[in-house]
């Protein structure tokens, strides 16, 4: 079945410095693609999603470009800051999987911690 | 427009008591999901209804597990005769009204974090 594998925290970094969070996935269709962010306590927020391949999602300074041929949608910042330190969750959608309507397959989660 | 609502927050059950999680959708929202959130993992969907409907439950245990969406209410997961394994973090989304687009953005509420002693 679908599956989604991102790398594995805590990942801890200086403010100021460049992140990448690795994802890939495995996906029998056409999945979109999506990354969420969860704060202490709270639930997720969308971060950025892309819905085709090559496409690239955007938000809050983080990136993440849709790569079919690798299969991957890794996340990236070029300058962390200290209110960027939360869990981030890799995820995909398949319109349809098993009849549902969009159902979300997450990866495990990744922890950023930045020290100032 | 007030997000996702989700109560109680915190809910502590001893085992073998019964535990019901409510989820109230945003305004003009049809659609539910619920998703549970293992310690050290990410979330694993559950169920997704409609109004008055089980559209697709392929995640959810096939025993002592339950949800529903009423015409009238939150939408409401039942767990009955709770057990240590089922302590969790257990989130609830809703998307509006499916138009054909390829995805309905999913906003999801805190989470009810259940525990069981």
């Amino acid at each position: 079945g679908d599956s989604v594998t991102q790398m594995e925290g805590p990942v801890t970094l200086s403010e100021e410095a460049c992140l990448t969070i690795n994802c890939t996935y495995t996906a029998t269709g056409y999945p979109s693609l999506f990354w969420y962010v969860q704060y202490p306590g709270e639930g997720l927020q969308l971060l950025l999603k892309a819905t085709k391949a090559d496409d690239k999602g955007s938000n809050k300074g983080f990136e993440a470009t849709y790569r079919k041929e690798t299969t991957s949608f890794h996340l990236e910042k070029g300058s962390v800051q200290v209110s960027d330190s939360a869990v981030y969750f890799c995820a995909l959608s398949e319109r349809g999987s098993r009849g549902s309507q969009g159902n979300l397959i997450f990866g495990k989660g990744t922890k950023l911690s930045v020290k100032p | 427009n007030a997000g996702v609502m989700q109560n109680p927050r915190h809910l502590v059950r001893r085992r073998g008591q019964e535990a019901r999680l409510r989820c109230s959708p945003m305004k003009g929202h049809s659609h539910v999901y619920w998703y549970r959130q293992l310690p050290e993992e990410g979330l694993k969907f559950m169920v997704y209804l409609q109004k008055e409907n089980i559209i697709d439950e392929s995640g959810m245990p096939k025993e002592r597990f339950s949800a529903e969406f009423p015409k009238e209410g939150p939408s409401i997961l039942r767990i009955q005769q709770v057990v240590r394994g089922d302590s969790a973090a257990y989130f609830c989304a809703s998307s509006p009204r499916d138009r054909g687009s390829s995805y309905n953005e999913q906003f999801f509420g805190p989470g009810t974090r259940l525990t069981v002693l």
